[in-house]
Formats: C-alpha cells, structure tokens, sequence
C-alpha cells in the first residue's frame, strides 16, 4: 500500500487571501499526480493531471506544480472566493494504474 | 451528455446481509473503477473492471464482488456485511487500458446497523 499524505487536514481563510496546500507521496514507479475539487453531496471533480517533473498547471485562480524527484505537489489558490470552499483531494497513480488518494485538505473560505 | 450515475444514493443495510451498488459510466467509457471511502479516509481502490472482466484490486476481502456488463456498466457486491463496511462508495469511469484521467459518481452512502 502506497502512502498519500496531505496537509493541511483542514484550512480556514478569509475571502480574498491566497492559500496552498501539499500532497506528498512516494517518488519511485510515478506516473501521474492528479487533483480533485469534490463539494459536499457532489462528485469529485478533476482539477489536473501532472506526469512531468517540473509541470506547472493553470485553471483560473488554481494552478499546481508537480516534484516528482522529492515526491510533492503543491495546489495553489489565489483570492480564495467562498464558491472555493470544498474538499481538494490529490491522487497518485503509478506504472501499476492503480489511483491512491491522501485523506484531502477541507478549505473554507471564510466571506 | 450524463455523466457517471449511481444507484441507490443511500441504503441502510444489517449485519451479515448482501447488498449491490450499481455504476453507469460516463458515455464513452469502457472502464469501472469502485472505491471505498470511511469517515475520515481518502478513497480505496477496490478493483477495476474492463471487458466485463476484474483487471485489477485492491487490498480487499473476497467478500466484495463486482460485475461488468456488455453495456459497461457495473456492479459492487458485498456479501456478509460487517459494521466496517459502513462507507460511501464511489464508482469512477475511463477509457481505454491507461487511465488517464478519471470521472466520478457521487456516490452511493451505506450504512450497516
């Protein structure tokens, strides 16, 4: 079993600030790092998917980056707006397919 | 365009009894992949199934069973229901051999009394 670490656990902040979170997971047999945005009573959404070392991704105020040498992502929020608010969970898959999730970080944003 | 569905949305089951879940992918999809998600815990992979056949699993008791059907959609089984097996169940849909990216349903919640 392959070990998924988030933090936070969980994020307060107030509307307007920047926030960031981490996902480490194991460096060796990576093939791809992904990002989810799940809302309460909804499904998890895919932010990004990363599979290069260095890759940097963009989706409006969301962007990631991606080490696969050291084992860690960051996802970053900039001007956090209440609609932000959710569960933000990364998943590691390796050359075996198989997807393991860390426990997520729970922001709130905070109007 | 219907995204991944999931059937029932929440059951209330006993000890020691069976249930299904159902999962319709995503149109498009071939490949069904269900997890387990317990209060406080990220998702576990289960196991993935792809032409109507188990391709891969998780560290899972036998107790869990799947199905695929011809027209892709999907079935978890749980024999012997435990109190542990209390949990929302996430099926998620692909294409193809290598998951790329995957789509999620929004669950079906049991709960074991």
């Amino acid at each position: 079993i392959l070990n998924v670490e988030q933090s936070p656990q969980s994020l307060h902040v107030q509307e307007g600030d920047s926030t960031n979170f981490t996902c480490s997971f194991p460096s060796s047999n990576f093939y791809a790092l992904h990002w989810y945005r799940w809302e309460t009573a909804k499904s998890p959404e895919a932010l990004f998917v990363m599979t290069l070392n260095g890759d940097e991704k963009k989706k409006g105020r969301i962007s990631a980056t991606l080490n696969t040498k050291e084992g860690y992502s960051y996802l970053y929020i900039k001007g956090s707006q209440p609609e932000d608010s959710a569960t933000y969970l990364c998943a590691f898959t390796s050359t075996g397919n198989q997807f393991y999730f860390g426990t997520g970080t729970s922001l709130t944003v905070i109007p | 365009d219907a995204g991944v569905t999931q059937s029932p949305t929440h059951l209330i089951k006993t000890r020691g009894q069976q249930v299904t879940l159902r999962c319709s992918p995503k149109s498009g999809h071939d490949t069904v992949s269900w997890y387990q998600q317990a209060l406080g815990q990220g998702p576990q992979f289960i196991f993935q199934y792809y032409e109507e056949e188990e391709r891969q699993r998780g560290n899972f008791p036998d107790r869990f069973s799947g199905h695929q059907f011809p027209n892709y959609s999907s079935e978890l089984n749980v024999n012997a229901l435990l109190l542990g097996d209390s949990a929302l169940y996430l099926c998620a849909s692909s294409f193809g051999t290598r998951v790329e990216e995957q789509y999620f349903g929004p669950g079906t919640r049991l709960t074991v009394t």
